[in-house]
């Protein structure tokens, strides 16, 4: 069974700029999360999905961050425009109907 | 008070010895508790579930105290390969711990 892909795997940017994240989940897992892991930190929820509805997007910092899953398979999730403070793991995971999430490895953001 | 909290590490523990961490919460409606491990650069993987009666999985332990709202995970026997940062997560809305960084040595 292929796992939570996610591309791209690293990314360089300046601030200010745009930058976006694709996650493709397990195929049939409804549930789908974007985390924020700065290092040294454990991973921060920053959206959840239930099909392509949102479920709690309570911790997304709205005036720079966006995220959708139109289709309710593929995510995508968005930096405009990116911080500093901003650099960090971005992490997908997936869940079907157990308490099990299965993450993607990850995209790591720079920005310089 | 954050929402979930962790043991500060790192632990550093000798192979064969025994150690536990604790992860206390604050939400006291809190329903589902879980352990999930990390490797270095590598994503958190489920470790175990933490039910009420508290579970054994192997030399992995995990206990619930609702009443002072923590959770714990014993490792007996430790291995070089549980070196890794160990992770509570409460509720379903998923809120991660910061994590407690374990290192086991020759």
């Amino acid at each position: 069974e292929a796992g939570v892909a996610q591309s791209p795997r690293y990314k360089i940017i300046e601030k200010r700029q745009s930058v976006a994240f694709w996650c493709n989940p397990i195929s049939g897992h409804a549930t789908l999360y974007w985390y924020q892991q700065i290092l040294g930190q454990g991973p921060k929820l920053l959206i959840q999905f239930q099909n392509n509805g949102v479920v709690d997007d309570s911790q997304l910092p709205k005036d720079r961050f966006s995220a959708e899953r139109l289709k309710g398979v593929d995510s995508t999730l968005k930096i405009q425009p990116a911080k500093l403070e901003d650099s960090a793991v971005y992490l997908c995971a997936s869940r079907f109907r157990g308490p099990e999430q299965y993450f993607g490895p990850g995209t790591r953001l720079t920005v310089t | 008070r954050k929402e979930v909290e962790q043991d500060p590490g790192p632990f550093n523990v000798p192979e064969g010895a025994t150690v536990a961490f604790n992860c206390t919460y604050s939400n006291s409606a809190s329903q589902s508790f879980f352990w999930y491990r990390q490797d270095c650069r590598k994503e958190p993987k489920l470790l175990m579930s933490v039910y009420s009666s508290g579970n054994e999985d192997g030399r992995f332990t995990a206990q619930l105290n609702r009443a002072s709202q923590y959770i714990s995970l014993l490792i007996r026997d430790s291995k070089l390969s549980d070196s890794a940062t160990y992770l509570c997560v409460v509720n379903n809305d998923m809120r991660f711990g910061a994590g407690t960084r374990l290192t086991v040595k020759p």
